[in-house]
């Protein structure tokens, strides 16, 4: 069957660390992979997309890699901060018929 | 230029009601999505609209409906309410193209909070 996992519900990191998320999956074969940030209360905000033929994308302290072999995709936060306290959703495009999200990774970063 | 606009933000009706849920897309875009978000089942599919048509559509029953307008505005109707309907429904918009692609962002709006009695 199909499924999307991302590696924990909650995360827990020191400010100034990186934070590393990791969204698996299961049966798909998706061409575009793209990440997205949701705080409590409101709607997701996309932050990167990466295509199957690309290893990685970089935007600021955000770095994302994709591995189609291991069916793979981490989220790599550099330098954290308390504000990039958030959940945070893999999404992958089905066969590009539509989106389907992982669950989410609850991150809290600590002063 | 403004974002994607739902209305209403808060919604509370009682079991076998139905309801309607309003999306606003970003100015210029065609596509419109809708996704049901809850703690348990997290953010699922609904249905995809481009160009007032239903593109593609996820696993809900038929009591759960959308229309797309000539000015890309969206709505969803839900019949016949159970309390399983309880969630936070978001809509997205894309710019969209003729054949459906997963290489567009796509900009969520803030959701309508749907509560059954």
């Amino acid at each position: 069957s199909q499924k999307i996992e991302q590696n924990s519900e909650a995360l827990n990191i020191q400010e100034g660390k990186t934070a590393t998320l990791t969204c698996n999956y299961t049966n798909y074969s998706p061409a575009y992979l793209q990440w997205y940030r949701q705080d409590p209360g409101r709607g997701p905000v996309f932050l990167l997309l990466i295509r199957e033929n690309e290893k990685e994308k970089r935007k600021e302290r955000l770095k994302v890699t994709f591995d189609t072999t291991l069916k793979q995709s981490l989220f790599h936060i550099t330098a954290s901060q308390p504000a990039d306290s958030a959940t945070y959703l893999c999404a992958l495009d089905n066969y590009g018929q539509n989106f389907v999200f992982g669950p989410g990774t609850r991150l809290s970063v600590l002063p | 230029k403004a974002g994607v606009t739902q209305t209403p933000r808060y919604l509370i009706k009682t079991r076998g009601q139905q309801v309607t849920l309003s999306c606003s897309p970003i100015s210029g875009h065609r596509s419109v999505s809708w996704y049901q978000q809850t703690p348990g089942q997290g953010l699922q599919f609904l249905f995809e609209y481009f160009s007032e048509t239903q593109r593609n559509k996820g696993n809900f029953p038929g009591r759960f409906s959308g229309r797309q307008f000539s000015n890309s505005r969206s709505e969803m109707n839900v019949s016949t309410l159970e309390l399983g309907d309880s969630a936070l429904y978001l809509c997205a918009s894309s710019l969209g193209t003729e054949s459906v692609s997963g290489n567009q962002p796509q900009h969520f709006g803030d959701g309508t909070r749907l509560s059954i009695l």
